[in-house]
């Protein structure tokens, strides 16, 4: 099947600095992908959508100056997390949709973010 | 704006029993997803129901979908512990929606 490789795992940061997260698509090409964060106990909840060449769509509420998404590539999606703080805290995951439609999303592993 | 709601949101089960988790959609959808997440991890793909009526099974878990009633069920058939997890649903219209998810423990 269809790999997402998201990394890293697990990061740890002081208050203040950016953490920059990666979402590649290691098979196939993905014009769509989704950044998810979930917090503990809790649903996914859709940051923004990220399209290859074009800007990022981000979900009512989402801070698009805080979290920076490019997607620079037909595999490579990107989540920076800038000026991070300690409510940023969080399990981040992206999604990729296979060019041409589909019917499957893939997920990445995941990234735990803890800002000290 | 599309609304995904599952229940329960917890489900305390005994092995060998039977039972089933509800997932309700609030517009029309192309497809709906039910995935399992395990602690600590990401989603792991269960089933993918494209139409009205559609009904999958693997192992000890069934999925249907009723598009008409914007409902789709997710049967666990004589649980047995190792399909503790968190189970979601989610609908897609131009992005996914999960529901809040179904904690599911399966005591001995």
């Amino acid at each position: 099947g269809a790999v997402v490789s998201q990394h890293p795992s697990r990061v740890i940061c002081k208050s203040g600095t950016s953490v920059k997260i990666e979402c590649r698509s290691l098979d196939f090409q993905a014009t769509t992908m989704f950044w998810y964060r979930q917090f503990p106990k809790q649903s996914l909840m859709l940051m923004a959508t990220s399209n290859e060449g074009s800007k990022a769509t981000y979900e009512q509420g989402v801070e698009k100056d805080k979290f920076l998404i490019n997607h620079a590539s037909l595999t490579l999606s990107t989540l920076t997390v800038t000026s991070a703080h300690p409510e940023d805290s969080s399990f981040y995951i992206c999604s990729a949709r296979v060019s041409g439609g589909g019917e499957k999303l893939f997920f990445g592993s995941g990234t735990q973010l803890s800002v000290l | 704006e599309l609304k995904v709601e599952q229940n329960p949101l917890f489900l305390s089960m005994q092995e060998g029993k039977n039972y089933t988790i509800y997932c309700n959609y609030s517009t029309t959808s192309d497809r709906l997803y039910w995935y399992r997440q395990d602690p600590g991890k990401s989603l792991e793909s269960l089933f993918v129901l494209l139409s009205n009526g559609a009904v999958k099974q693997e192992g000890r878990l069934m999925a249907s979908l009723d598009t008409k009633a914007r409902l789709s069920t997710l049967h666990i058939t004589a649980a047995v512990h190792d399909l503790s997890a968190t189970y979601f649903c989610a609908v897609i219209k131009g992005k996914l929606i999960f529901g809040q998810g179904t904690e599911l423990s399966v005591k001995p």
